[in-house]
């Protein structure tokens, strides 16, 4: 079955650290990619999405993540994160032969420390 | 535009109950998919509808159901509420259709089943 791996559960990281999150996809034909962010208590913000193009896209807040085929992985980066930043992420897969549904991870929540 | 807005954003029910949750898309969608999330499960697909037709609907019991109308607005329906069906329902929108549409989140309605 196809799936999505968000191998941290948690990390930490201190105010003004670089942050890289990791995602990795089941293998398969080039899917489209997304990364979300929730705040808690709150619904899924879009981060950034690939379709196709320049594997390395730009989203909201300073982050931006890169698509790399051989690695089937899709990993969402920021150069300085700041104590608002602290919040659940989910990448999310669209694979060409699942009806168009999103196939979740299981969420990385990152903790920043003063 | 204004986003996805969910009601209520708050329920508290007893076992045996039913609940009827609502969302309205984002103006000139007519994508609407209903997602359950939980701790222990993560993020679980429920259904999808299109145009007033479910296109795609996820592993749940028939207890779950769901409807849309005429104006893309969208119902879900639990009944016989069970303790275990205490979770965040996110309801999320989108413009697109097939691999490339782009979902866009409520903030969700927190159901609790005592």
């Amino acid at each position: 079955a196809q799936s999505v791996t968000q191998p941290d559960i948690h990390i930490t990281v201190s105010e003004g650290a670089s942050l890289e999150l990791r995602c990795n996809y089941s293998y398969g034909a080039t899917p489209y990619l997304f990364w979300y962010v929730q705040s808690p208590g709150q619904g899924l913000q879009l981060l950034l999405k690939y379709f196709s193009g320049d594997t390395l896209v730009q989203g909201i807040k300073g982050f931006e993540a890169e698509f790399k085929r051989s690695q089937s992985s899709f990993n969402l980066r920021k150069p300085s994160v700041h104590w608002s930043d602290a919040a659940e992420y989910f990448c999310a897969v669209v694979f060409m032969d699942s009806n168009y549904q999103l196939i979740w991870g299981a969420g990385t929540k990152l903790i920043i420390k003063p | 535009k204004a986003g996805v807005t969910q009601t209520p954003r708050y329920l508290i029910k007893t076992r045996g109950q039913q609940v009827t949750l609502s969302c309205s898309p984002i103006s000139g969608h007519r994508s609407v998919s209903w997602y359950q999330q939980t701790p222990g499960q993560g993020l679980q697909f429920l259904f999808e509808y299109f145009s007033e037709t479910q296109r795609n609907k996820g592993n749940f019991p028939g207890r779950f159901s769901g409807r849309q109308f005429s104006n893309s607005r969208s119902e879900m329906n639990v009944s016989t509420l069970e303790l275990g069906d205490s979770a965040l329902y996110l309801c999320a929108s989108s413009g697109q259709t097939g691999g490339q549409k782009t979902q866009y989140f409520g903030p969700g309605t927190r159901l609790l089943v005592l």
